[in-house]
């Protein structure tokens, strides 16, 4: 089955600055990679999803890379604030075929410190 | 859109009581819900998959004579937890499934503090 690893599990930055959280899958036949974001106490967030069929997807301050070939996938926030304070999961899944089961990253406690 | 429900928010129940916990998406229809729960600290563990009309899926290692999952209609799923114990005492977490011609997408519940004294 699949497999997603997730690095770093915790990540300190400046206001301001950049995040990266990194991800890499073993099933190369995975084609549907989202990320979450889980504030304490609550159900994950979606906050960005990339199909295989794209290298690199960005909303605003949010961007997520693609690289089939390696099987990894990044997160890149940038000017962080202290609201993206957060636990972020990344996952993997196929779609439609594998009915969207998705398989968790272990997750990265993010503080973004004033 | 794309709001899914869960209640309650937080349960306390003795050793050996069931507790049932429901999950809504309200403003689509899911044929497809499901089932996590999550310890301190750790990722989210896929219990089931629960599709309309017919039975769970359960994962390997997970009990589902323990943990009854009904999905009577397309936007209501229940998780029950039978004859519950203290190492029951979880966060449970439900999603939702939601499909287009152009989307395939997991939107997630607000989740249930189970704890069981």
């Amino acid at each position: 089955g699949e497999n997603v690893e997730q690095h770093p599990s915790t990540l300190s930055v400046q206001e301001g600055d950049s995040a990266v959280i990194k991800c890499t899958y073993s099933d190369s036949a995975s084609n549907y990679f989202p990320w979450y974001k889980q504030e304490l106490g609550k159900g994950p967030q979606l906050i960005i999803d990339i199909r295989s069929n794209v290298g690199e997807k960005k909303d605003q301050r949010i961007a997520v890379t693609l690289n089939k070939t390696a099987k990894h996938f990044s997160l890149h926030i940038t000017e962080t604030q202290p609201e993206d304070s957060a636990v972020y999961f990344c996952a993997a899944s196929l779609v439609p075929g594998g009915g969207n089961k998705l398989t968790f990253g272990t997750g990265t406690q993010l503080k973004v410190e004033l | 859109g794309a709001v899914v429900s869960q209640h309650p928010s937080w349960v306390i129940c003795k050793s050996g009581t069931s507790v049932k916990i429901e999950c809504r998406s309200l403003d689509f229809q899911a044929t497809t819900m499901f089932w996590y729960r999550q310890f301190p600290k750790q990722s989210l563990m896929l219990m089931a998959t629960s599709n309309e009309g017919s039975k769970a899926t359960y994962e390997q290692g997970v009990e589902k004579d323990k943990f009854l999952i009904n999905h009577a209609s397309l936007t209501l799923s229940t998780l029950t937890v039978t004859s519950a114990h203290p190492e029951d005492s979880s966060f449970y977490i439900c999603s939702a499934r939601r499909t287009s011609p152009r989307t395939d997408t997991q939107y997630f519940g607000p989740g249930t503090r189970l704890t069981v004294l």
